[in-house]
């Protein structure tokens, strides 16, 4: 069955902008969990959703922000956007919620560039 | 704030020989995991190894765990070229929220 697939895979915008990511789980999954990667902070957890609920929220200001429609897809938004918040993004899906499940699966990634 | 931490962080070796990387993590926990990630590419699912186990084999990959320490490690006997990559461990927790949190990884290099 077809992966974790992530729109676009690669994007450029200016400060002050805003972006939209989206993630297409597999076919059943119920969680959606976004990462942020980049070298200097490594993984950074963002948030997770499960049938709809934000489920867990990381350390990120209120410009981060996300949903997840009856579907299982997901999108994440970055208001305001700034230098730092150039990054893959990484999204991962599960069954069950992440923490009780034993796998996550990873999509590509959406790689943010801020200029 | 980071829950695993990978040492070493950076780690070369000849193809043929041996890689084991190490994680340290802070609070107790149900299970841990380990992935890969080649470069620029999304995280690969390797192994989980429960707090009730202490070691775990798949294939090549060794994996043990020491609950007492806090630290797990993570072995590729007879490496090859394709195992360079990057290499992470995530562990959930069971104070507070739930979610997997990941170290920030050992970059391995295996040179032909």
């Amino acid at each position: 069955k077809a992966g974790v697939t992530q729109t676009p895979r690669y994007l450029i915008k200016t400060r002050g902008q805003q972006v939209t990511l989206s993630c297409s789980p597999i076919s059943g999954h119920r969680s959606v969990s976004w990462y942020q990667q980049t070298p200097g902070q490594g993984l950074q957890f963002l948030f997770e959703y499960f049938s709809e609920t934000q489920r867990n929220k990381g350390n990120f200001p209120g410009r981060f922000s996300g949903r997840q429609f009856s579907n299982s897809r997901s999108e994440m938004n970055v208001s305001t956007l700034e230098l730092g918040d150039s990054a893959l993004y990484l999204c991962a899906s599960s069954f069950r919620p992440a923490a009780d499940t034993g796998e996550l699966f990873f999509g590509e990634g959406s790689r943010l560039t801020v200029l | 704030s980071q829950q695993g931490e990978e040492d070493p962080q950076a780690l070369s070796i000849q193809e043929g020989e041996n890689a084991t990387m190490n994680c340290s993590y802070k609070t107790s926990i149900n299970n841990l995991q380990w992935y890969r990630q080649n470069s620029g590419r999304g995280l690969v699912h390797l192994i989980l190894i429960r707090s009730n186990e202490r070691e775990k084999h798949s294939g090549r990959l060794r994996v043990t765990l020491d609950t007492s320490k806090k630290s797990s490690s993570l072995l590729i006997t007879a490496s090859r070229a394709a195992d360079t990559a990057s290499y992470f461990c995530a562990t959930d927790k069971i104070q507070g929220a739930q979610k997997l949190v990941f170290g920030q990884g050992t970059r391995l290099t295996i040179n032909p």
